[in-house]
């Protein structure tokens, strides 16, 4: 059971936006510690996506955003493309644990 | 660049200890605020953080793991080394080291990662 909870798939048509949910608690994402995504394509490592709850790195198409708001974050996807059925995890701090990183569970995005 | 490489056993049997070891290259793990942690990953299953290890030798471990966990550096050779005791078939999984920039909470880079079966 994973600290941050993710829905565990999504789907959306090209073109189409989608947004994926990272719900957290007061001790991690509602005590203020930042949501990071990452991108996993298929038997590849995770690539950040996001940072510090809504920079993209270097490289990173703007049709990803993400946001924070109270103990949840969210990764919107606009404009959906082929290449962006992979899994996305969110990830944050948690002050309940002497202060570990936590993932979330991870989503499974299809693109139909 | 950054880059991050794990090397070890691929395959391991039960009760026995595992080690790992994370060669990166690209930035100094003497640097002040910079830190390499390990993540694994079950076949089909969400990521998994397990431990931490920051500039000033300062370490954290997954509290679900603490006590079979052990982090060291070596920044003399840009290495950091893994160790798990008691290995269990559950504990198979791929195993990836990744580079926590300073400052930032998050993980920039990741090394390919190691995939570690544990079986008699």
């Amino acid at each position: 059971q994973s600290v941050l909870t993710q829905p565990p798939s999504v789907s959306g048509t090209p073109g189409q936006r989608v947004t994926i949910s990272c719900t957290g608690s007061s001790s991690n994402i509602g005590a203020g510690y930042d949501v990071h995504w990452y991108q996993q394509l298929p038997g590849t490592a995770p690539k950040l996506l996001i940072y510090v709850n809504n920079n993209r790195p270097s490289g990173v198409p703007d049709r990803f955003s993400g946001s924070k708001s109270g103990t949840s974050a969210s990764l919107a996807i606009t404009g959906l493309q082929a290449e962006d059925e992979a899994d996305y995890y969110c990830q944050s701090y948690d002050n309940s644990r002497s202060g570990c990183v936590v993932f979330g569970g991870g989503t499974k995005l299809t693109v139909l | 660049q950054i880059t991050l490489r794990e090397s070890g056993p691929t395959l391991v049997k039960p009760t026995q200890t595992l080690t790992l070891t994370c060669t990166f290259s690209g930035f100094s793990l003497s640097t002040s605020g910079m830190g390499v942690g390990w993540i694994r990953q079950p076949p089909g299953k969400a990521l998994d953080w397990l431990a931490l290890i920051y500039w000033d030798d300062d370490k954290r471990y997954s509290p679900s793991l603490r006590g079979r966990l052990t982090i060291t550096k070596d920044t003399s050779k840009n290495q950091v080394v893994l160790t798990m005791t008691n290995m269990d078939p559950v504990d198979t999984a791929t195993y990836h080291c990744a580079h926590r920039p300073a400052p930032g909470t998050f993980f920039d880079f990741w090394g390919q990662g190691i995939l570690v079966t544990v079986s008699s």
